[in-house]
């Protein structure tokens, strides 16, 4: 089954606890992306990634890092959490090129930093 | 820069009522259009889309037209089902690549039996 898989889906942390989120794709996918989704704001583009070792700010990366070794991993990296990264994160995949532009997500990660 | 409106929710109506979700759009060139949905628990996944003016998109009883002429996108379905209480997104994307796409700030949708 293709698919988008975050992990971990639920996590409660503490201010300045390192802290990594998996993401994985089964779809051999170029294109990946990583989102918050926040009341009222939508969704916002943290960090995106074109291809192997290619990565690019998106709309909203300070505090966040990203690494794209393999091909179907793109792990999202928070190394000092804060509180106002509380926030329900997406993580999602494409095909490269042309202009269709369709998005596959995962099932969500939602992080609350006390 | 290009950007979606949506119109504000909550939308709540009563079982197999008539949808109207309204999106309008900003863009420069001949951006493809969407309709994400995202039911309670569950990541977005792709309802719709339309990549060039006057085409429809469907899905599951939804329709959305693409207007050049108004740059709208509107969202519509005859008779609505609880089933279809979620939240809906509208995007764009301005061409070229998956990361441009742009998303707006999300309908809740509520239905009741």
């Amino acid at each position: 089954e293709a698919q988008v898989t975050q992990n971990p889906r639920y996590l409660i942390t503490v201010t300045g606890k390192k802290l990594t989120v998996t993401c994985s794709q089964n779809m051999n996918h170029e294109y990946m992306s990583w989102y918050r989704q926040d009341p009222g704001l939508g969704l916002r583009q943290i960090y995106y990634s074109m291809n192997v070792e290619v990565t690019d700010k998106g709309d909203v990366p300070e505090g966040y890092k990203v690494s794209r070794k393999e091909k179907r991993n793109f792990p999202l990296i928070l190394e000092s959490p804060s509180p106002n990264q509380t926030s329900l994160y997406f993580c999602a995949s494409s095909l490269a090129g042309g202009n269709t532009g369709e998005l596959f997500f995962g099932e969500g990660s939602r992080l609350t930093v006390l | 820069g290009d950007s979606v409106t949506q119109m504000e929710g909550p939308v709540t109506l009563s079982e197999e009522a008539f949808l109207t979700i309204n999106c309008t759009y900003t863009a420069t060139g001949y951006p493809s259009l969407f309709w994400y949905v995202q039911y309670p628990g569950e990541g977005l996944q792709l309802l719709l889309k339309a990549t060039k003016a006057d085409d429809k998109g469907s899905n599951k009883g939804f329709e959305a037209t693409y207007r050049k002429e108004t740059t709208s996108f509107h969202l519509e379905k005859g008779s609505v089902q609880v089933s279809d209480s979620a939240v809906y997104f509208c995007a764009l994307n301005p061409g070229g690549s998956a990361s441009k796409i742009i998303f707006g700030s999300g309908t809740r949708l509520s239905i009741r039996p």
